[in-house]
């Protein structure tokens, strides 16, 4: 248990349909984080929130939208995604601000599209 | 361009001990962390070097060498519960980590 949870841990999806993924951290950090980590690559930045603000947003296409509420809760909203879509999503969080950044990732959403 | 390599599979026995390397290039550098995935689960960190040298930490143990942009994992006395991946990665100078694709260690008895 890291403190940082996903919901839900499984998705299946076609490709017109609209979903959400959930990330909720109980550390008290500000920074929090979504991956793409698909087999045999790299975890790839999708994109950064540094106190509820959007920092980073690394080329995603359009058919992926974040959304941070507020410092503990992020999420990603999915809309006509594409086969090629399917992987692990990983959601991360840390306390920004410091040289030392730690981060913690929730258990992952497994996504698979249609 | 920002790159991390590191093998991307390894055996080794129950017992022994192993050494995942880790080579990086980045854009200005800010550390280099450890994290074990086992399969299905999130990424746990193992450790972080800033400075040139080696760091202990239990069983595991991680090396640094800023000069040659080279860093290692060792892992002693091998348990079965260490089958795992371990990824790499290298913090640029935005203070963004740079990710290896990640080592599979397949431990045998």
């Amino acid at each position: 248990e890291t403190g940082v949870t996903q919901t839900p841990r499984h998705l299946v999806m076609g490709m017109t349909n609209k979903k959400s993924l959930k990330c909720e951290q109980h550390l008290g950090h500000n920074a929090m984080y979504w991956y793409k980590q698909s087999a045999k690559k790299p975890l790839e930045l999708m994109f950064v929130y540094n106190f509820k603000e959007q920092t980073e947003n690394n080329s995603v296409p359009s058919r992926f939208s974040p959304e941070c509420p507020n410092s503990s809760h992020l999420f990603l909203h999915l809309h006509t995604l594409q086969p090629e879509d399917s992987a692990l999503y990983l959601c991360a969080s840390s306390q920004a601000g410091g040289d030392y950044n730690e981060q913690f990732f929730g258990p992952g959403t497994r996504l698979t599209v249609l | 361009g920002q790159n991390i390599d590191q093998p991307t599979e390894m055996t080794a026995t129950e017992g022994a001990i192993v050494q995942i390397n880790c080579t990086y290039q980045t854009s200005g550098f800010n550390g280099l962390f450890w994290y074990q995935q086992h399969a299905g689960e999130a990424p746990t960190f193992l450790s972080y070097n800033v400075l040139d040298g080696l760091e202990e930490k239990g069983r595991f143990s991680s090396f640094l060498s800023r000069s040659k942009g080279y860093s290692y994992l060792l892992l002693k006395e091998l348990q079965m519960k260490d089958s795992a991946s371990y990824l790499c990665a290298a913090m640029d100078s935005n203070y963004q980590l740079i990710w290896g694709a990640g080592t599979k260690l397949i431990i045998k008895p």
